[in-house]
């Protein structure tokens, strides 16, 4: 089932924050956070694990509750470059004949705007 | 520099067609995917791979096959039998299919049915 983000569309003026949210109904092995330029491949930004680990990426942090089947992704001091729209990945196994398979499922994204 | 390469990068096809789109890497991954990508529908999964000859449908694979003949390819065939096939196919590769490490995608074909 496909994680959903919220909110769908954030407009921020340049050094505000923001806050993006994933919520899944099933349980996570892991979190998968990715930023997408228009008409770019989306590019890999950080993975979170089980164990409710916190994690950074120059001001881009994250956070997952795997208790809460949640995920967060922080954005301080946001510059124009931050635009884009930003896709939560929930990791889980799927098992077919018998052999497990690592499946990543995307959540429907979140556009993000920088205005100057 | 190691990455991944789809192509075409634009391909129109005319309804009733196959079309094949192309996936290389070079990145010595073992698993490979194939998402496709409507607006404000995210990114779903297509098929996926874990190792060569063996291959997994994703989430909508209903008029789509692909193979996995070598490592570093993973070609996606868009049969006929695809109702609406015009979108964003992105391809993706990562090291092992059921550890935690990001994916790689390639820049994506844009597929139109004329």
């Amino acid at each position: 089932q496909q994680p959903v983000q919220s909110p769908q569309a954030v407009i921020l003026r340049e050094g505000e924050d923001a806050v993006i949210n994933c919520s899944s109904s099933k349980a996570l092995y892991s979190v998968h956070w990715y930023r997408q330029k228009h008409g770019e491949a989306p590019v890999f930004l950080m993975i979170l694990l089980k164990g409710g680990e916190q994690k950074g990426h120059e001001k881009i942090s994250a956070s997952f509750n795997e208790k809460k089947q949640q995920s967060s992704l922080y954005l301080t001091a946001s510059q124009l470059s931050y635009s884009g729209t930003y896709f939560c990945g929930t990791f889980d196994l799927a098992n077919a004949g018998g052999t497990s398979y690592g499946k990543l499922t995307f959540g429907q994204g979140t556009i993000l705007t920088v205005h100057p | 520099d190691g990455g991944i390469t789809q192509s075409p990068k634009y391909l129109f096809r005319k309804e009733g067609q196959n079309v094949t789109l192309s996936c290389e890497q070079n990145l010595n991954h073992d698993a490979m995917y194939w998402y496709r990508q409507d607006p404000g529908q995210g990114l779903r999964l297509i098929y996926y791979s874990q190792i060569v000859n063996d291959f997994q449908k994703g989430d909508i694979a209903e008029g789509y096959s692909v193979s996995r003949e070598k490592k570093e390819s993973f070609p996606l065939t868009v049969t006929s039998a695809q109702k609406n096939p015009t979108a964003f196919y992105l391809c993706a590769s990562s090291i092992v299919g059921y550890t935690n490490y990001g994916y790689t995608f390639g820049s994506g074909t844009r597929l139109t049915v004329v």
